[in-house]
């Protein structure tokens, strides 16, 4: 199993500023998902970021508004950059091993 | 597309009573089929995963039903605790993809 370390667990933001999320595996991992969790709604996947290449982003989410970084094997960073309140949701980090492992979450509230 | 149907959305229930949860999915080639349980403001935690040749696994009280030919699977809590509260997601893969299709959850609410 993988133990996923994903803070800040929180945080509330004023509009128009950046939050990074830090992801820290406690095993080496080839891809990582970062997925967005609006209220009342499933998850959607952001993007998959491998190590050593640019993140693959799906439909409806650039880089420029989530620049996500993949230095290792067993960390990512996820930016949601010049935040509006749209942007307030649950960001989650996902591994997989024999199963989907998610990290705790990031409760976002942009203001 | 791959879709993946939960029902009910929202369930409430007595403590110590047993509930049974809904999935449809139209998920193609079938892989495998999770079960999650998400905390309020937290991550999803994996609850049974069974693939096509399963039809039943069990996680303490809660048993997972998986009928491949109808494209359905059931998610059956015994006993029901004050700690069930939360949302349950049933999550499918197609063969080939390492992207899931999430269903939306089933929130269940247990009242003392």
């Amino acid at each position: 199993s993988a133990v996923i370390s994903q803070k800040p667990s929180r945080d509330i933001c004023q509009r128009g500023t950046s939050l990074t999320i830090q992801c820290q595996v406690d095993s080496q991992v080839t891809m990582m998902f970062w997925y967005r969790q609006q209220p009342g709604q499933s998850l959607t996947l952001i993007a998959t970021a491998n190590q050593g290449s640019e993140a693959t982003y799906e439909s409806g989410f650039v880089i420029d508004k989530f620049p996500i970084s993949r230095p290792n094997l067993t960390f990512s960073t996820l930016t949601v950059s010049n935040m509006s309140p749209e942007d307030s949701s649950i960001y989650l980090c996902s591994v997989l091993g024999e199963k989907l492992f998610f990290g705790s979450g990031t409760q976002l509230s942009v203001l | 597309k791959n879709q993946v149907e939960q029902s009910p959305q929202s369930l409430i229930i007595l403590e110590g009573k047993n509930c049974t949860l809904q999935c449809n999915y139209t998920v193609s080639p079938f892989s495998n089929l999770r079960w999650y349980k998400q905390d309020t403001g937290r991550g999803p935690v994996s609850l049974t995963i069974m693939t096509f040749s399963e039809n039943t696994k069990s996680n303490g009280r809660y048993t997972a039903t998986l009928d491949a030919d109808t494209k359905q699977s059931s998610l059956h809590i015994t006993a029901s605790q004050l700690s069930d509260s939360a949302s349950y997601i049933c999550v499918v893969s197609a063969g080939g993809s390492y992207i899931p299709t999430f269903g939306r959850g089933t929130s269940l609410i247990v009242h003392p």
